[in-house]
């Protein structure tokens, strides 16, 4: 029963263009969302998040939307570099037990 | 500034046998998580510690699991006895837990790669 879904495992994108990572929850006691990305043979490494009571967060090349009432969030990465060739994960926070759920994860390929 | 550290990185071993896998937080989360990734299910959270003292360990698959924490600086995850199926890669985490509640982001260590044959 996957709370967190990454219903797309891999995704390729020309270098330069927009990468546009998606991601599904079911929970709606989930109060906190994480994007992380994973090279190989590494942990997962926090990239960014994003509250709740809010429905955009931009770092940079890195911006989270959360549409709450369709239970939907995306990371956009633009332009897309070499770089952002990794695993990224979606992934979210019951506050009250402060339990972090993943989904499986979606493969970037940033193509030359 | 030392990160999340995992040992052993590799491990192999026979089916039956007890694999024992130790991880070291950061210094000052109070935090402590395991995970187990694979192919199939992806990241999944096996237990997770809160001032070392065991909060949820609904995850974990089966009563041969079992993780402990007896100090701030240490946790081990027993596999007693290991199967092929629990071939894996097993992540641990940490992070800070507020006084106002919520965590700060989970800082991972590089992970143990496990093999049963």
């Amino acid at each position: 029963d996957q709370q967190v879904k990454q219903n797309s495992p891999s995704l390729s994108v020309q270098e330069g263009r927009i990468s546009i990572l998606n991601c599904d929850y079911t929970n709606s006691m989930f109060d906190y969302f994480l994007w992380y990305k994973k090279y190989p043979a590494e942990g997962p490494t926090f990239l960014i998040s994003i509250s709740s009571i809010k429905d955009k967060n931009e770092d940079g090349r890195f911006t989270v939307f959360l549409n709450k009432s369709a239970k939907h969030l995306s990371l956009h990465i633009v332009p897309s570099q070499p770089g952002d060739s990794a695993v990224y994960f979606c992934a979210a926070r019951l506050n009250r037990d402060d339990k972090i759920i993943f989904g499986k994860g979606t493969r970037l390929h940033i193509l030359p | 500034d030392a990160g999340v550290i995992q040992s052993p990185r590799h491990e192999v071993t026979e089916m039956g046998q007890e694999v024992t896998l130790r991880c070291k937080p950061i210094s000052g989360h109070n935090s402590l998580f395991w995970y187990r990734q694979t192919m199939m299910r992806g990241l999944e959270l096996l237990i997770y510690f809160n001032n070392n003292v065991p909060i949820d360990d609904s995850g974990m698959p089966e009563d041969r699991f079992s993780a402990k924490m007896p100090n701030a600086s240490f946790s081990t995850l027993k596999i007693q006895p290991s199967e092929p199926r629990d071939s894996a890669v097993y992540f641990c985490a940490s992070s800070l837990r507020g006084q106002g509640g919520g965590n700060s982001p989970l800082h991972f260590g590089n992970g143990t790669r496990l093999t049963v044959t």
